[in-house]
């Protein structure tokens, strides 16, 4: 199974600072398609997980472009440029590449 | 609009067992490849069960292989998970998921929408 390792895994930001999640794969999660199946989800308190970015940089539909994707191979990364008090809640990477589907342990973003 | 509600949750003891379902409604059920995944109690997400949008193609997670099986009915556009030999580290919240592309069984899928829940309790 491939293992998503998350750091750090929990952060504190004052509204507005921006804020940077890291995520390493072990395995490379470059498919022979040429695409890369690295997603982020954030699960908002009391709720269920909502899709950030798809294959690793692309926003979801509705995503404000204050969170952006990068990384490849192994390494990602989440930023969010200017954080906001609704973006409080628990952050999650996530490979497709090949079942199982598994997930980091998650991020958790408080405001300062 | 998309929903996915699912139901079945509830306290069982050890070693019994549960069917919990997921009504879809909003999309062409059949058209999509559908997940389980399932989060402790204070937890992170684990991926439970996959079924292809045809039914023809299911994978489980070793953490339940051969205890749980997923299923579903395209007449009533519903999604199941039955659910045997319950143990304590199967109390969890369940989600069933929503996995595009549409048509595709395979790697780079990923959920666009999740229901909201139901909690499974495996107690004595």
């Amino acid at each position: 199974d491939i293992v998503m390792t998350q750091t750090p895994l929990s952060l504190s930001v004052t509204p507005g600072q921006p804020a940077s999640i890291s995520c390493k794969s072990s395995q490379s999660l470059l498919h022979s398609d040429g695409k890369t199946y690295l997603y982020w989800y954030l699960q908002k308190p009391g709720q269920s997980p909502q899709l950030l970015i798809y294959e690793v940089s692309n926003r979801f539909s509705g995503v404000p472009d204050r969170f952006s994707g990068s990384g490849s191979g192994t390494d990602f990364t989440l930023k969010i440029s200017r954080v906001e008090a609704e973006d409080v809640g628990i952050y999650y990477c996530m490979q497709s590449i090949q079942l199982p589907i598994t997930f980091g342990q998650g991020t958790r973003l408080e405001i300062k | 609009q998309v929903q996915l509600v699912e139901s079945g949750g509830g306290v069982v003891q050890p070693g019994r067992s549960l069917r919990l379902s997921c009504a879809a409604s909003g999309f062409t059920f059949s058209s999509y490849t559908m997940h389980w995944v399932r989060q402790a109690p204070g937890k992170g997400l684990e991926w439970v069960t996959i079924i292809s949008f045809d039914g023809r193609n299911k994978y489980y997670a070793d953490s339940v292989k051969g205890r749980f099986t997923i299923s579903r009915d395209k007449s009533k556009n519903t999604l199941y998970l039955q659910m045997n030999s319950l143990r304590a580290e199967d109390t969890a919240v369940y989600f069933c998921a929503r996995a595009r592309p549409e048509y595709y069984y395979g790697s780079g899928s990923y959920y666009d929408y999740w229901g909201q829940g139901t909690l499974v309790t495996v107690s004595s």
